[in-house]
């Protein structure tokens, strides 16, 4: 699987956008970049997934750049219900969903 | 529509018991999994089932750890004996197919293992 390089920690004020990166420079191109998050004694929860193509839902943006090297998870108002452990993944067999350290995002009020 | 549930929510043992977890995925999800999540880290996949059968297991330790989804639908994991370093939340997730790309997976809230 495609690794992916995201900041331990960065902090947001209460509606602001919040602009989440993640590197993947080794992603190949049958590769999804997914989104989860992790909210405090929660399980994680999809947020969002995309291959080449801007992706926008209810909860969130995804950018992937065109060289798809990289990619950028927008919140576009942070409320304080946003803090939580945010995990790129690139997922590249059907039945395997692997999980990095992932971006601990506080916001705050 | 109801989610993962999973039982207990907390479990406190002494090493060398035994202890399982129940897990009940979203009805009609022909694929489950659990994962083991360490204090810190992401949570790392143990064991997939498609319908009753095993999938991937290849993370499971088998010589203490061992899981059935008998009938496809609720799903056991069971530690035997256990170790301090087996303390973690235990995740399952379930989702409809587990064989296209564009699948999401949706966790239950885990069971949290302490053992003393």
């Amino acid at each position: 699987d495609a690794k992916t390089t995201q900041p331990p920690s960065m902090d947001c004020a209460e509606g602001r956008a919040a602009n989440l990166p993640c590197n993947h420079s080794t992603i190949s191109g049958n590769e999804y970049v997914y989104w989860y998050r992790q909210i405090h004694s929660q399980g994680p929860q999809y947020i969002i997934h995309g291959l080449k193509n801007n992706e926008t839902n209810e909860m969130a943006s995804l950018i992937i750049t065109e060289d798809r090297k990289s990619s950028t998870l927008i919140l576009p108002h942070a409320t304080l219900r946003d803090t939580a452990v945010y995990y790129c993944i690139v997922r590249v067999s059907d039945y395997k969903l692997s999980f990095g350290a992932g971006t601990t995002v506080t916001v705050r009020a | 529509e109801a989610g993962v549930a999973q039982s207990p929510r907390y479990k406190i043992i002494e090493k060398r018991q035994s202890v399982a977890f129940w897990c009940n995925p979203i009805s009609g999800h022909a694929t489950l999994y659990w994962y083991q999540q360490i204090l810190g880290q992401g949570p790392k996949l143990l064991i997939q089932f498609q319908n009753n059968g095993v999938v991937d297991d290849s993370q499971l330790p088998k010589d203490r750890f061992s899981a059935e989804r008998l009938k496809g639908v609720d799903s056991t994991l069971k530690i035997q004996p256990a170790k301090l370093e087996d303390s973690a939340v235990y995740l399952c997730a379930s989702s409809s197919r587990g064989t296209g790309i564009n699948e999401k997976l949706f966790f239950g809230s885990g069971t949290q293992l302490s053992v003393l």
